[in-house]
């Protein structure tokens, strides 16, 4: 089966303009997830999708990130303006079901920097 | 809500030797401790889990021990080979809920 993939691999961009993630999870995978990983820091959870509903959004850091799903199938993440501190590599990940019977499949992850 | 905490952040062993990451966790209703290997370049893969219900579990060369009383868990890797060389991410979560707090991530290489 096709893993899931992100678009772009990487990004350049100036602080203040604004950049979209994409992320397609594996086919029929309801759950669908994005993490964000700072230099040396953890891999850390924003947002939980279940199909187009955004089941937990606690991660997500100020109102300059919007993520969407619609139809339930890939999502988008924006960052609008964006600023320095935004970089780092992000993550989308999905799973079949919810729950420890459902690994999590990460894809290669969007390298994005801010300058 | 939970905190993951990884040691160490680097850590270099000969081919051949063995190689321990420890991870603590602070919610003791966390259940469910898998764990990533991310090698360069590529995206984080699960290579083992274990589930409280389990003290011990083995996979080949990589086995985890989890002491649920101290919340402690622990990934051991006998036999190290130049492809083991990696960042490990050690994770927790609790059942029926979909959110993984991951630790900070270990980077190990294996000399030759």
């Amino acid at each position: 089966e096709a893993g899931v993939t992100q678009f772009p691999s990487h990004s350049v961009i100036e602080k203040g303009q604004t950049v979209t993630l994409r992320c397609d999870p594996i086919s029929g995978h309801d759950n669908l997830y994005w993490y964000r990983r700072v230099m040396g820091k953890e891999i850390k959870f924003l947002l939980h999708f279940v199909k187009e509903s955004k089941q937990d959004e606690s991660g997500m850091p100020n109102n300059r990130f919007l993520a969407e799903r619609t139809g339930g199938t890939y999502s988008t993440l924006k960052v609008q303006p964006a600023e320095l501190e935004d970089s780092g590599v992000y993550f989308c990940a999905s799973s079949q079901e919810g729950g420890i019977n459902s690994p999590l499949h990460f894809g290669n992850g969007t390298r994005l920097t801010v300058t | 809500g939970e905190n993951v905490e990884q040691h160490p952040s680097t850590l270099s062993v000969q081919e051949g030797d063995s190689a321990v990451i420890k991870c603590t966790y602070s919610d003791s209703a966390s259940n469910y401790f898998p764990w990533y290997k991310q090698e360069l370049g590529k995206r984080p893969q699960l290579i083992i889990d274990i589930r409280s219900n389990v003290g011990e579990k083995k996979d080949q060369r990589i086995a985890v021990t989890l002491n649920k009383t101290a919340k402690h868990f622990s990934l051991h890797i006998t036999e190290t080979q130049p492809e083991d060389s990696a960042v490990y991410f050690c994770a927790a979560s609790v059942t029926g809920y979909q959110k993984v707090t991951f630790g900070t991530g270990t980077k190990l290489q294996v000399i030759p």
